[in-house]
């Protein structure tokens, strides 16, 4: 079973139009994460979630909210999404200090 | 330093053959470093987390060393095999922090049969 699993995979739609990722863990983790892949390849944190808490925030446009109905999920919906916002986009869980990774949604704005 | 960086970029090598890459990182303030094997279209792997000066790691043929003094950590493989062929990542994670890794960009191997 994966620890870490975030749908789609892959997502290609038009700009203006606004999507959700979906993220699920099932390691009983308290902390979810959403991290982006920019164009240099660096991943970088978008925002953490502890205990359905909004732990991180970091700048990133309004038009990205994250949701977590429960420890167990953290979607990401993005607005008014923009060619800029294609990137792969990575949830993520922990306890302690190891960080387990979905396989990443490649998301590509036309 | 004030980010992380890795080096090489991309690596060529022979089936068999040993090799190693750095990670340089922030060494003020300094809580944890990690290492992750990522292959493409996959969950970046969990190595290694490393958090005391001069700690080793090893897993298989697969080693670690940390320098928090001087803010290095090195990856070694030994005796390369094509299935080793991945990004392997290095991330730091500061003090006081609320669990906020930073990434270097990877270092591409590809092992060659």
């Amino acid at each position: 079973d994966t620890a870490v699993s975030q749908t789609p995979k892959y997502l290609v739609t038009q700009m203006g139009n606004d999507k959700s990722i979906k993220c699920e863990q099932n390691l009983g983790h308290d902390t979810m994460y959403w991290y982006k892949q920019d164009s240099k390849k660096f991943l970088k944190i978008m925002f953490s979630y502890n205990n359905k808490e909004l732990i991180i925030n970091e700048t990133v446009p309004n038009r990205f909210s994250p949701k977590s109905p429960d420890k167990a999920h953290l979607n990401l919906h993005i607005n008014s999404l923009e060619l800029g916002d294609s990137a792969v986009y990575f949830c993520a869980s922990s306890h302690g200090n190891t960080i387990y990774f979905g396989e990443g949604s490649w998301l590509t704005v036309v | 330093i004030l980010n992380v960086e890795q080096s090489p970029q991309s690596l060529h090598v022979q089936e068999g053959d040993s090799t190693n890459f750095t990670c340089s990182f922030p060494s003020s303030n300094f809580y944890a470093l990690h290492w992750y094997r990522w292959e493409t279209a996959k969950s970046p792997e969990a190595l290694f987390v490393m958090t005391l000066n001069g700690d080793e790691k090893k897993k298989g043929r697969i080693s670690a060393t940390l320098n928090t003094k001087e803010g290095y950590s090195y990856l070694y493989i030994k005796g390369s095999q094509p299935e080793d062929s991945a990004t392997y990542l290095c991330a730091s994670r500061p003090s006081g922090s609320a669990r906020q890794l930073t990434f270097g960009s990877g270092t591409q191997l590809t092992v060659l049969p």
